[in-house]
């Protein structure tokens, strides 16, 4: 079946480490994001990539990064630099102009 | 910037009875409009979205909404709920009218009493 696959679902992180949450795609999808959820903030952009090689900042980028060097996966790193980690981690891809985005289940970081 | 409000967080509604989900936004022109559901733990589904024409636009699961111009609001509603239907609405708005760079409200959540 197409879709979009996180992975971990849960992940336990200590302060001062990097983590990497996966994020792969199987529906031929041009564009893919990153996006934060926290309670009551609905959803906030980290990252965006419209094509391969590229990608733009989001609205609360810093302390993340991004690469997206094949067309079906677009990894999130989060890094130290990221003073409230804790959140959960939404994927999502779609095809350009269509304004339906396809969201993985997501990804619960916890910082310990 | 744009900014999308959603002033019910959460509504609890009996089975059968109808809902409305209300959604306000601020954008210079008429913007692309969608409506998310989030099932708990869960990633987000596309109910509807609206890009012109007609105003009243259907959805899957029996949902539509409604955009009004004057009032600067995009409201989801369904005449009667199902206890599946608890979980979280989001509403989003398009930056840019390309239809892939959403600005989402705070979201909704929905109960539904037996």
């Amino acid at each position: 079946d197409g879709g979009i696959t996180q992975s971990p679902k849960y992940l336990f992180r200590k302060e001062g480490q990097n983590v990497t949450l996966s994020c792969e795609q199987n529906l031929n999808h041009d564009a893919m994001y990153w996006y934060r959820q926290d309670p009551g903030q609905g959803l906030r952009l980290i990252y965006y990539s419209q094509i391969v090689n590229d990608f733009q900042k989001g609205d609360i980028a810093e302390g993340y990064s991004v690469s997206r060097e094949k067309k079906e996966s677009f990894p999130l790193t989060v890094t130290s630099a990221q003073k409230n980690p804790t959140a959960f981690y939404l994927c999502a891809s779609s095809i350009q102009g269509s304004g339906e985005l396809f969201f993985g289940e997501g990804s619960r970081l916890t910082v310990l | 910037a744009q900014s999308v409000t959603q002033p019910d967080i959460h509504i609890t509604v009996s089975e059968g009875a109808s809902l409305e989900l209300r959604c306000n936004y601020s954008y210079g022109a008429t913007p692309y409009l969608f409506w998310y559901v989030q099932s708990p733990g869960q990633g987000l589904q596309l109910l509807l979205k609206y890009f012109s024409g007609d105003t009243l636009v259907q959805g899957i699961k029996g949902f539509e909404a409604e955009f009004k111009r004057s009032q600067s609001s995009f409201n989801l509603r369904k005449p009667s709920v199902h206890w599946s239907d608890a979980a979280e609405y989001f509403c989003a708005v398009d930056n840019n009218n390309a239809g892939n760079m959403l600005t989402f409200g705070g979201g909704t959540r929905l109960m539904v009493k037996p």
